[in-house]
């Protein structure tokens, strides 16, 4: 099972608003990534997690917050966000980080549209 | 550095003919290599990668790629290809202990029937 859920597949929110991403998987992967892809471009990094430990935040802005509980699930915190972050949010794991043959593939959910009014 | 580029936005082919989708790659050391496709409003499928060993990899869908070192390419073929495949289809390049996948811009690759 290379499975990666994602929910809610959609959400619209105000810009006062708070909202949260999850992205769960169960196929004991380590490490957990998010991406963020607007369209008609290619996703692009913005936090990675190992062994449920901020690995890789490529200068994300505060609004954005991850976070995650335990080694299956990853949370993606929204607050005060602005139309130009409105995009597809995808979620995806691997076994581990940089390493062996058998580690380096990342698995993928179908994404959360997110709308920014 | 890392990075790679998908020369091509748009291929169109004709159902029952061979597919390509061209990728270059620049990485210091040894590539890891990979192919993903979107289909619309979808989150990327992995079809193949290339990690060492020979330099053909065949992948999922009858999908494979062939490793090019002195050409830094990987192109993604297919010998036949389907109405099905039409999609968006990334080339995607990690470096040697590198934690980061690096994405081409994408290329949409329409089948007409």
């Amino acid at each position: 099972d290379t499975e990666v859920t994602q929910t809610p597949k959609h959400l619209v929110m105000g810009m006062t608003n708070k909202k949260s991403l999850k992205c769960e998987q169960h196929m004991g992967h380590r490490a957990m990534y998010w991406y963020k892809q607007k369209a008609k471009k290619p996703p692009e990094l913005m936090f990675v997690y190992s062994y449920e430990k901020l690995s890789i935040n490529e200068s994300v802005p505060s609004r954005f917050s991850p976070e995650c509980p335990n080694s299956s699930l990853l949370n993606l915190h929204l607050h005060a966000l602005q139309p130009e972050d409105s995009a597809l949010y995808l979620c995806a794991s691997s076994w581990g980080l940089a390493g062996g043959p058998g580690t380096d593939t990342q698995y993928f959910g179908p994404g959360t549209r997110l709308t920014v009014l | 550095a890392q990075s790679v580029a998908q020369p091509e936005d748009q291929v169109n082919v004709a159902e029952g003919n061979p597919l390509t989708v061209k990728c270059t790659y620049s990485v210091s050391g040894n590539p890891y290599l990979f192919w993903y496709v979107q289909y619309p409003n979808r989150g990327l499928q992995f079809l193949l990668k290339y990690i060492t060993g020979d330099n053909l990899v065949k992948g999922s869908y009858g999908f494979e790629a062939e490793f090019n070192k002195s050409q830094t390419s990987f192109h993604l073929k297919k010998p036949s290809a389907l109405v099905s495949d039409s999609a968006l289809y990334f080339c995607a390049v990690r470096g040697p202990g590198a934690n980061n996948l690096f994405f081409g811009t994408g290329t949409r690759l329409t089948v007409i029937p």
